[in-house]
């Protein structure tokens, strides 16, 4: 158990519809990021939040939003889902704003749409 | 933005010495690491290097780091049927987080007994 926690495993889905998948980072991680990671594509950096504020943002789609809690969980939307957003979606969470440390990974999301 | 290319693919009998290539474009890379994903599972930190190294060491795992022609190479000594996995290069630029790690597209080892 690396520490981050992300819900569900699992998600299947229609296309047109839309999810929420959620990540509780690492006790005293104060940053979250969101990659996803696809056949083709390899890991795709998303997004990046540091104590409840965007710091980075990577290739993440308009139709893909997410935000950072106060109590540090993070939440990542998908909507209007289309087939090629079928991916396995991870968070990960470090101590720091940065690389420093690298980056602790949770056991991912895997969406499925149909 | 920075580009991190590795192969995709490597087969080696158990008990020989696997090594993993990388490159990276961006020359200010300053934190470099090896991330271990098996199946089912999410990515495991194995080990890094900054750039202010050569060479890293730990336990059968030695990083090797070329700053001038940017390559990063990862060794595996005795390799295990267990080593068999995905194995991610993420490099960093610094340390502000106005830029998260970037991964390469993984390398899959096959360890063959």
């Amino acid at each position: 158990d690396s520490g981050v926690t992300q819900t569900p495993k699992h998600l299947i889905t229609a296309t047109g519809q839309r999810v929420t998948l959620r990540c509780s980072p690492r006790s005293g991680d104060l940053s979250v990021y969101w990659y996803q990671q696809s056949l083709d594509q390899g890991l795709q950096f998303l997004i990046q939040y540091y104590n409840g504020e965007e710091r980075a943002k990577g290739n993440i789609l308009e139709r893909f939003s997410a935000q950072q809690f106060p109590d540090l969980h993070s939440e990542l939307n998908l909507s209007s889902l289309e087939l090629g957003d079928s991916a396995l979606y991870f968070c990960a969470s470090s101590a720091r704003q940065g690389s420093y440390y690298g980056y602790t990974f949770g056991s991912g999301t895997r969406l499925t749409v149909v | 933005g920075e580009d991190v290319e590795q192969s995709l693919f490597l087969s080696v009998r158990e008990g020989d010495s696997s090594v993993i290539n990388c490159t990276y474009t961006d020359s200010s890379s300053t934190y470099l690491y090896w991330y271990k994903q098996e199946p089912g599972a999410g990515l495991q930190l194995l080990t890094y290097i900054f750039s202010n190294m050569d060479m890293k060491q730990d336990q059968r795992l030695t990083v090797l780091l070329n700053k001038k022609d940017k390559h990063l190479s990862l060794r595996i000594a005795d390799t295990q049927t267990g080593d068999s996995a995905i194995y991610f290069c993420a490099v960093g630029v610094e340390d502000t987080g106005r830029r998260a790690l970037t991964f390469g597209s993984g390398t899959r080892l096959q360890v063959q007994p």
